[in-house]
């Protein structure tokens, strides 16, 4: 099982790149990386998932190297309404009870964008 | 329009009741998920069902049962309520399961007196 680990929290500026590392030693072959963010008395939204190398999407970027133990969301030039908490998810799921189907959320990072 | 809906936001209740949260989405997704977030904000999957087949079972105590009644449900029962219950339920739907995004609702806070 993927123990998932995150730094608890983060302070950054308006303009600034803000990079959260998710460390997830014991990944299995199969297992996707996904992070989500969340706003207070909201739901987790999804932003970005990989499997390996590098995603780039129209808000993030999702950094993962070779051996895959551990993943890095870039968000670039943030502004104060990014001040969330985001989650790393690390698993895999299949269509059918399976027993290799398991999620795991990271604690969490609370991100404070400063203006 | 709300994609994934429950029912109710906030439920407060005391020990020994048995109670039950509602989730529907309209997204036309096979699979659904619900999660338990503790007042430290971790998150925590506790069932997953894929075209009404319970898919992750995680270790939560039996007074929890999942029903999916068809594909655009899955209600969370909750019987004999402890203290240790309090957190926030989310409901979760994805198209398939194989690791698709998942969206989620805004949570029921449970707050057991």
């Amino acid at each position: 099982l993927a123990k998932t680990t995150q730094p608890v929290s983060m302070d950054s500026y308006e303009g600034q790149e803000v990079n959260i590392t998710c460390s997830h030693n014991n990944i299995a072959t199969n297992d996707y990386i996904t992070w989500y963010q969340q706003f207070p008395s909201q739901g987790p939204r999804f932003i970005i998932q990989g499997y390996k190398t590098k995603v780039t999407n129209e808000v993030a970027s999702l950094f993962i190297p070779a051996d895959r133990k551990s993943s890095t969301l870039s968000l670039p030039r943030v502004s104060l309404s990014d001040t969330a908490v985001y989650y790393c998810l690390v698993g895999v799921l299949t269509g059918t009870k399976a027993a290799g189907n398991k999620l795991t959320f990271g604690g969490g990072t609370r991100v404070l964008v400063k203006p | 329009d709300t994609a994934v809906s429950q029912t109710p936001k906030y439920l407060v209740t005391q020990m020994g009741n048995d109670k039950s949260i509602k989730c529907e989405q309209n997204l036309g997704h096979d699979t659904m998920y619900w999660y338990k977030q503790d007042s430290k904000k971790f998150l925590k999957i506790m069932f997953s069902y894929n075209n009404k087949e319970l898919i992750i079972n995680e270790t939560v105590p039996n007074r929890f049962s999942p029903k999916s009644p068809d594909k655009a449900h899955l209600n969370l029962h909750i019987n004999s309520l402890e203290l240790g219950d309090s957190a926030v339920y989310f409901c979760a739907s994805s198209d398939r399961a194989y690791n698709q995004p998942q969206h989620f609702g805004d949570g029921t806070r449970l707050s057991i007196l």
